[in-house]
């Protein structure tokens, strides 16, 4: 068990538009999710906490205005890049901790973001 | 700031011998220890973590890593390598009290047949 998906898996958009990437947990329930950000050869940075029901809550130096997070659910969260550039070109990934399981994520397969 | 420091970016290993890849934590309180693995072409699979209790943890595929709290570390080690292992591995640390996990920069291992 604990198995979470991303769609899409990669996706190319033209400099100016949204995309919107979904993060679901297929057989477990989620109070929490997580973004990451997986820069080339570098680690994963945390962008956003985001609790079902609620506001996400954003690391220091994230737009939260730009990354769009929303948790509707307790099996999916959406993270939409609006007006995407360039720079916003990366490895995007998800995670997701069961309810009443604090600590353990469980990650999804990240999704190749590229903005031409 | 909270940081994690993975010592060794690239190694390059040999099947049977062994490994240890060091992690290194900056942050003075109750901590929760992951590590993570990512196989070429795959999510992240945790491999072990340590919340409390012992603090020498065995993970799958023959993995432990020994929490030493003196010294901030938290170092993964496995005795006899295979090809199989060849994935890049990840330390995370998660501050007690917070769902959040910082994570290292990531050790990357060939092993060679």
């Amino acid at each position: 068990g604990a198995v979470v998906s991303q769609h899409p898996s990669r996706v190319i958009c033209k400099s100016g538009t949204s995309v919107k990437i979904e993060c679901r947990s297929l057989d477990f329930q989620a109070t929490t999710m997580f973004w990451y950000r997986q820069f080339p050869k570098k680690s994963l940075m945390l962008m956003a906490t985001s609790n079902e029901g609620s506001k996400a809550t954003y690391e220091q130096g994230v737009e939260k205005d730009k990354f769009l997070i929303n948790h509707a659910s307790l099996t999916l969260s959406t993270l939409t890049v609006t007006s995407a550039h360039p720079e916003d070109s990366s490895f995007y990934i998800c995670s997701a901790q069961r309810v009443r399981e604090v600590g353990e994520q469980y990650f999804g397969p990240g999704t190749r973001l590229t903005v031409t | 700031a909270q940081s994690v420091s993975q010592h060794n970016h690239h190694v390059i290993l040999s099947e049977a011998a062994s490994l240890e890849l060091g992690c290194n934590y900056s942050y003075g309180g109750t901590v929760n220890l992951f590590w993570y693995v990512q196989y070429p072409g795959q999510h992240l699979q945790l491999l072990l973590k340590y919340f409390s209790g012992d603090p020498l943890v065995k993970g799958i595929k023959g993995f432990e890593a020994e929490f030493i709290k003196s010294k901030f570390s938290f170092n993964l080690r496995k005795p006899s390598v295979q090809w199989s292992d060849t994935a890049e591995y990840f330390c995370a640390v998660g501050p007690g009290g917070y769902n959040k996990l910082i994570f290292g920069a990531g050790t990357r291992l060939a092993v060679h047949p």
